[in-house]
């Protein structure tokens, strides 16, 4: 079946660290992932996406990493702020009509 | 203006009644879903909808009726509801196309009791 699951549920952190978020995902079929970040009585927002021809990319503040052999996808923050304590999910885009979402870390920013 | 909005935010009912969200974009989007986040955070997709018509049915008991009036609009409607149907609700929207994310409503928490 189809899967896309994370390796801790939480994960704290102090201000001014990097966080790494990891997630394991199942269908080698997968080509469009994406992170998402979701606040407390919110929906989940767009953080980053990656192409599975791309192994990297980065924007401000934010990288994520995708190896494909492995089937592994990371989220890494660097410089962590209070603002981005919230709860994290990869997702897995492999056809036009349905995203599947990972089970969630919950990032604690400690002061 | 809000994107993708739903309403109401909070619906608090008693079992066996019927009950409907509703989901507007103003993004000029193809493609809308709901999505069911239970208690413990975890999402998971109910129905997607193309240019009004529906393309992805992830096994979702028949009480669940979503209606798409137009492209723009996707309701939810749900007959009887049970007590396990308590979670929280999200409508999004995405362009058409392979490789796109989707644009997620703030949610409609509901509880049954």
């Amino acid at each position: 079946g189809e899967s896309v699951g994370l390796h801790l549920p939480t994960l704290s952190v102090q201000e001014g660290d990097n966080s790494i978020i990891n997630c394991a995902y199942s269908n080698s079929a997968s080509d469009y992932f994406i992170w998402y970040k979701q606040e407390s009585g919110k929906g989940p927002q767009f953080i980053i996406d990656i192409r599975s021809n791309m192994d990297k990319r980065q924007g401000q503040r934010v990288t994520v990493l995708l190896n494909k052999t492995v089937k592994h996808l990371s989220l890494q923050i660097a410089a962590t702020q209070p603002g981005d304590s919230a709860v994290y999910f990869c997702a897995e885009n492999h056809s036009s009509y349905k995203l599947i979402f990972g089970s969630g870390t919950r990032l604690l920013v400690r002061p | 203006d809000t994107a993708v909005s739903q309403t109401p935010k909070y619906l608090v009912t008693q079992m066996g009644n019927d009950k409907s969200i509703k989901c507007e974009q103003n993004l000029g989007h193809d493609t809308m879903y709901w999505y069911k986040q239970d208690s413990k955070k975890f999402l998971k997709i109910m129905f997607s909808y193309n240019n009004k018509e529906l393309i992805i049915n992830e096994t979702v008991p028949n009480r669940f009726s979503p209606k798409s009036p137009d492209k723009a609009h996707l309701n939810l409607h749900i007959n009887s509801l049970e007590l396990g149907d308590s979670a929280v609700y999200f409508c999004a929207s995405s362009p058409a196309g392979d490789d796109t994310e989707a644009f997620f409503g703030q949610g409609t928490r509901l509880t049954v009791v």
